[in-house]
């Protein structure tokens, strides 16, 4: 199994509707990354939680919510779709390095949304 | 926004050639990661480098760090097909809190 699984991997839905995007780890790392990634621009956060009673807010967090379910678990919703949220989502974990004392991050496969 | 810029934005060469990116960034940074993404793929990180080394080697991989010019390099040798990817740098907001990631460079190697 992947360190890092996301659910679902594709997803059509309709504007209006809510979305929820699932992330479970199997890192034991206590910091949760949302990051949405479209054309030409990279990867942006949407959401961070550095443990289950920490969420924060990233670049852009408009429109979403997150839940942080567990240690293992952190969820991704659109409340209310909308054709410019069509993207590319990424979770990720990160912990330190043993002997380096930076934060290396595992990224998950990603859930590719479509919102027509 | 992005925190870095990165340059090519797409860069093709063939089997055995030197590939080249580079990376910009805009504030001061605990370090500098690298980041390989296949098409459509999760990111898998290729390399890290703290913001008090000026270069650093993994396999194949050369990056270097210029924190004067706040910007990096990342250097593939003798590239092979399979090095088709998108690559990224990514810096840390300074206080280790979270990644910023660059806009990435498209890199196609031809048989």
């Amino acid at each position: 199994d992947a360190d890092v699984t996301q659910t679902p991997r594709n997803r059509i839905t309709k504007t209006g509707k809510r979305i929820m995007l699932e992330c479970s780890q199997t890192k034991g790392h206590d910091r949760m990354y949302w990051y949405r990634q479209d054309p030409g621009l990279g990867l942006r956060l949407i959401y961070y939680s550095f443990d289950v009673k920490d969420i924060n807010k990233g670049e852009i967090s408009d429109g979403y919510s997150v839940s942080r379910q567990a240690q293992a678990k952190f969820s991704l919703s659109l409340e209310s779709a909308i054709p410019n949220q069509t993207a590319l989502y990424f979770c990720a974990t990160s912990d330190l390095i043993p002997g380096v004392g930076d934060y290396g991050y595992t990224f998950g496969s990603g859930t590719r949304l479509t919102v027509v | 926004s992005q925190q870095g810029e990165e340059d090519p934005q797409a860069l093709s060469i063939q089997e055995g050639e030197n590939a080249t990116m580079n990376c910009s960034y805009k504030t001061s940074i605990n370090n500098l990661q690298w980041y390989r993404q296949n098409s459509g793929r999760g990111l898998v990180h290729l390399i890290l480098i703290r913001s008090n080394e000026r270069e650093k080697h993994s396999g194949r991989l050369r990056v270097t760090l210029d924190t004067s010019k706040k910007s990096s390099s990342l250097l593939i040798t003798a590239s092979r097909a399979a090095d088709t990817a998108s690559y990224f740098c990514a810096t840390d907001d300074g206080g280790f809190q979270k990644l910023v990631f660059g806009t990435g460079t498209r890199l196609l190697v031809s048989p």
